[in-house]
């Protein structure tokens, strides 16, 4: 797991709170993923990063803003959440993520969120 | 769409005994199937992964997959079961976002083995 790391690993706030969660991977890989892992819910994936570009947004509220200033690290800035929003945040990384890769996907630990 | 699914919420197995935990996927194209394991309060650790090639595929800490095409399943196994693997699994498939241009997990709901001593 020391592949990717993710801080913190647990976060507590108030519904009117900024916090940001961060991810980094030592793995040199060139594609990032935030997911989404909620009680009684698949893992949704939310965001992706190709070479620090967004190439996905799931259908995700305008309070989660992810942020990739270079491949080896990734943001996810929080707003105004919802008590709904707690959750576990994965990040993970993978070598690319092209048509013809078959690239695994190594997650880091998570961020265990909880919205008061 | 690709899609996997975990038809079992819980295998109970005892220590020592073999254990699989199930996975069918429904693709089109060639499937590039994987299997995680999460440990508590930890995030997703890969296990293994099929692409193409041997039906049987070899993974970490013992764990092996089958992948049957006639049957489109892919179920871990493990021949002698320990306390410590107690864990959710999860079965995924490789989907490709063409619109993005990027490959995304498609997950099934897990399954949590328990091994009892």
């Amino acid at each position: 797991e020391t592949g990717v790391t993710q801080t913190p690993r647990h976060l507590v706030m108030g519904m009117t709170n900024k916090k940001s969660l961060k991810c980094e991977q030592h793995l040199g890989h060139n594609a990032m993923y935030w997911y989404k892992q909620s009680a009684k819910k698949p893992l949704e994936l939310m965001f992706v990063y190709n070479f620090k570009e967004q190439t996905e947004n799931n259908s995700v509220p305008s309070r989660f803003s992810p942020e990739c200033p270079n491949s080896s690290h990734l943001f996810l800035h929080l707003h105004t959440l919802q008590p709904e929003d707690s959750a576990l945040y994965l990040c993970a990384s993978s070598q690319a993520t092209y048509r013809s890769s078959t690239d695994t996907q190594y997650f880091g630990p998570g961020t265990r969120l909880t919205v008061l | 769409a690709q899609s996997v699914a975990q038809p079992e919420d819980q295998v109970n197995v005892a220590e020592g005994n073999p254990l699989t935990v199930k996975c069918t996927y429904s693709v089109s194209g060639n499937p590039y199937l994987f299997w995680y394991v999460q440990y508590p309060n930890r995030g997703l650790q890969f296990l293994l992964k099929y692409i193409t090639g041997d039906n049987l595929v070899k993974g970490s800490y013992g764990f092996e997959a089958e992948f049957n095409k006639s049957q489109t399943s892919f179920h871990l196994k493990k021949p002698s079961a320990l306390v410590s693997d107690s864990a959710l699994y999860f079965c995924a498939v490789r989907d490709y976002v063409g619109a993005g241009g990027y490959n995304k997990l498609i997950f099934g709901a897990g399954t949590r083995l328990a091994v009892h001593p």
